[in-house]
């Protein structure tokens, strides 16, 4: 089963834009990662948020999370075309197992 | 640092034909999963290993799937028989249990079509 969804499935932009994809949970979650791949390849980990912080930052990612609304987002800024990518968040259900959402199609047109 | 390794990057068989991937995880990594990913869709754990244990394997389609993890290191996902909606990719990620990051580090998958 899945435990987080993403939305929107998928997100056309413009070199330069910022991109904005969101992810909801169901259950309660110690943290909540965000995952990019490129067409044909594996996953590769962007960022980690803890249920106790609420922003995080790195590059040009900026991710949310809010608990009482069991939601995150995740702020891609100064898209390029490089970005183009699926985007997928992870929960950790029950706290020992990674749970992966259906994931955000980016297309970032040069 | 070498990345997780996995092996054949593409497989074409017949449905009921059987078939078996590889996958070494990074040095020191004592946990290791694996994750069908069907064209469109996020990952589905299959099966997760804490050094030779089982962790968890409750979406494993155990008749006809089986997984094994030698001496805490390798493992190996076979399918046996195949059938059409097997088609996907099955990646193999590591994780270290000490880390606190709770980080996975993927592998380029190994894409299956059955036919």
């Amino acid at each position: 089963s899945q435990q987080g969804e993403e939305d929107p499935q998928a997100l056309s932009i413009q070199e330069g834009e910022n991109a904005t994809m969101n992810c909801s949970y169901k259950t309660s979650i110690n943290n909540l990662q965000w995952y990019r791949q490129n067409s044909g390849r594996g996953l590769v980990h962007l960022i980690l948020i803890r249920s106790n912080e609420r922003e995080k930052h790195s590059g040009r990612l900026r991710v949310t999370l809010d608990t009482s609304k069991k939601s995150s987002s995740l702020l891609i800024t100064a898209s390029r075309a490089a970005d183009t990518a699926s985007y997928f968040c992870a929960t950790d259900a029950g706290g020992f197992k990674t749970i992966f959402g259906a994931g955000t199609r980016l297309f970032v047109k040069a | 640092e070498a990345g997780v390794a996995q092996s054949p990057r593409y497989k074409i068989i017949e449905k009921r034909q059987s078939v078996a991937f590889w996958c070494n995880p990074i040095s020191g990594h004592a946990t290791l999963y694996w994750y069908q990913q069907i064209l469109g869709q996020g990952p589905k754990l299959l099966i997760q290993f804490q050094n030779n244990g089982v962790v968890d394997d409750s979406q494993l389609p155990k008749d006809r799937f089986s997984a094994e993890r030698l001496k805490g290191v390798d493992s190996t996902l076979k399918i046996q028989p195949a059938k059409l909606e097997d088609s996907a990719v099955y990646l193999c990620a590591s994780s270290h249990p000490g880390q606190h990051t709770g980080e996975l580090f993927f592998g380029e998958g190994s894409r299956l079509t059955v036919l």
